[in-house]
């Protein structure tokens, strides 16, 4: 049981938007504390999508876009292509130096 | 090249140790805190320690601590992890990553993992 819940997976079409949630509590995204996105394609290290809720690391495409509120915060992927199938997770803190993970949605792209 | 290398994976029986060790190059290592990350086989990424860039702060996941102890060697630009009286459920994947303000505590670089697995 992972202490950010996401959805186990998500579909789209190639060119479609899909959204992915990610819920917690007041104890960690509603703490103020930013939620980060990470993309693991099969066989390969996490790489980090999203930071500080809604900002791209260089080389991120902005197809990708991040946001929060309250205890929740979400994911949207614009224009989709097959290479973005992938599992994403999200991860925030809920305490100065304890870090807690999202269970992964696994986006298929259809 | 920036770069996290992980060591120290091995078959162990339950309630053994083992000790992990991660090697970053490429950076300076002391301007970031580390983190261990784990992956269960077919499971989800789970956050498992952290470490702040001095080592005078550090954090554990419930299911860890206790038994596991995180620490880092500047010095020699290098992450540990302690894991002791090892069970079933700590079998997996276990990266080492590194975060910064720079990217409000998200974790930028990781590495590719050194897999733990507990066996009798």
């Amino acid at each position: 049981q992972s202490v950010l819940t996401q959805p186990p997976s998500v579909s789209g079409a190639p060119g479609q938007r899909v959204t992915i949630s990610c819920t917690g509590s007041s104890s960690n995204i509603g703490a103020g504390y930013d939620v980060h996105w990470y993309q693991q394609l099969p066989g390969t290290a996490p790489k980090l999508l999203i930071y500080g809720n809604s900002n791209r690391p260089s080389g991120v495409p902005d197809r990708f876009s991040g946001s929060k509120s309250g205890t929740s915060a979400s994911l949207a992927i614009t224009g989709l292509q097959a290479e973005d199938e992938a599992d994403y997770y999200c991860q925030s803190y809920d305490s100065s130096v304890r870090g807690v993970f999202g269970g992964g949605t696994k986006l298929t792209v259809l | 090249e920036v770069q996290l290398v992980e060591s120290g994976g091995g078959v162990v029986r339950p309630g053994g140790s083992l000790r992990l060790s991660c090697a970053a190059s490429g950076f300076t290592f002391d301007d970031y805190g580390m983190t261990w990350v784990r992956q269960g086989p077919g499971k989800g990424l789970e956050w498992v320690s952290g470490i702040n860039w001095n080592g005078d702060s550090t954090g554990y996941a419930d299911s860890v601590r206790g038994r596991f102890t995180i620490s880092r060697d500047n010095a020699k630009n290098s992450l540990y992890l302690q894991m002791n009286s090892l069970r079933g459920e700590d079998t997996a994947l276990y990266h080492c990553a590194r975060y910064s303000s720079l990217y409000r505590y998200g974790m930028d670089v990781w590495g590719q993992g050194t897999t733990v697995t507990v066996s009798s």
